[in-house]
């Protein structure tokens, strides 16, 4: 199994809702990231988990909280988003630090 | 921050014509990764370059690291239809595990 699933595929949702994007990953990857792409632009890193523990924090706002559960799943929880947050956000995984990414398929979110 | 640019920003080409994207970074780039994402699609890994001077192929694809290590590049030859996509270069900050994209280049070939 060389996939990361990442759920829902769409998602729309209002300012003060409070949702949560998944990504799973059976490869036995240790280390897992969120991405955030707009439209016609690169993805920007936002977490990096690191053997379940967060390395890095990119400065992303606190309406974004990350969990990761366990070494096969990352979540990211979602709450008093704004508009300009709609975009896709993307899940990956490697092996470690200087390793190849494997993405998942996204969820494009929007925030109305 | 460090700044990794990718000219040019779009390409249109005939199919059979030869592409390439061009990769540079204000720092030194530590290893290189190329992605390619469809439209509608997600980035997917195609190679990493290590070593400076590195030239690496696969099948039509050239990949290049420069000899100082501050750029890159890709080259397609006799590109096809399937080639369709936007082109990223990556620089893997191993020390912070990050991994930061290029602008990227969409390439786009009519047949």
């Amino acid at each position: 199994d060389t996939e990361v699933t990442q759920t829902p595929k769409h998602l729309v949702m209002g300012m003060t809702n409070k949702k949560s994007l998944k990504c799973e990953q059976h490869m036995g990857h240790r280390a897992m990231y969120w991405y955030k792409q707009k439209a016609k632009k690169p993805p920007e890193l936002m977490f990096v988990y690191s053997y379940e523990k967060l390395s890095i924090n990119e400065s992303v706002p606190s309406r974004f909280s990350p969990e990761c559960p366990n070494s096969s799943l990352l979540n990211l929880h979602l709450h008093a988003l704004q508009p300009e947050d709609s975009a896709l956000y993307l899940c990956a995984s490697s092996w470690g630090a200087a390793e190849k990414l494997f993405f998942g398929s996204g969820t494009q979110l929007s925030v109305l | 921050g460090q700044q990794v640019m990718q000219i040019p920003q779009y390409q249109h080409v005939q199919e059979g014509e030869d592409f390439t994207t061009y990769c540079n970074s204000s720092t030194t780039l530590s290893n290189i990764q190329w992605y390619k994402q469809r439209p509608g699609g997600h980035p997917v890994f195609l190679i990493q370059l290590v070593k400076s001077g590195e030239v690496k192929k696969q099948k039509r694809l050239t990949f290049q690291f420069g000899e100082a290590k501050k750029n890159s590049s890709l080259h397609i030859t006799a590109t096809q239809t399937t080639d369709v996509g936007t082109y990223f270069c990556a620089d893997l900050n191993t020390g912070f595990q990050k991994l930061v994209f290029g602008t990227g280049t969409r390439l786009l070939v009519s047949p």
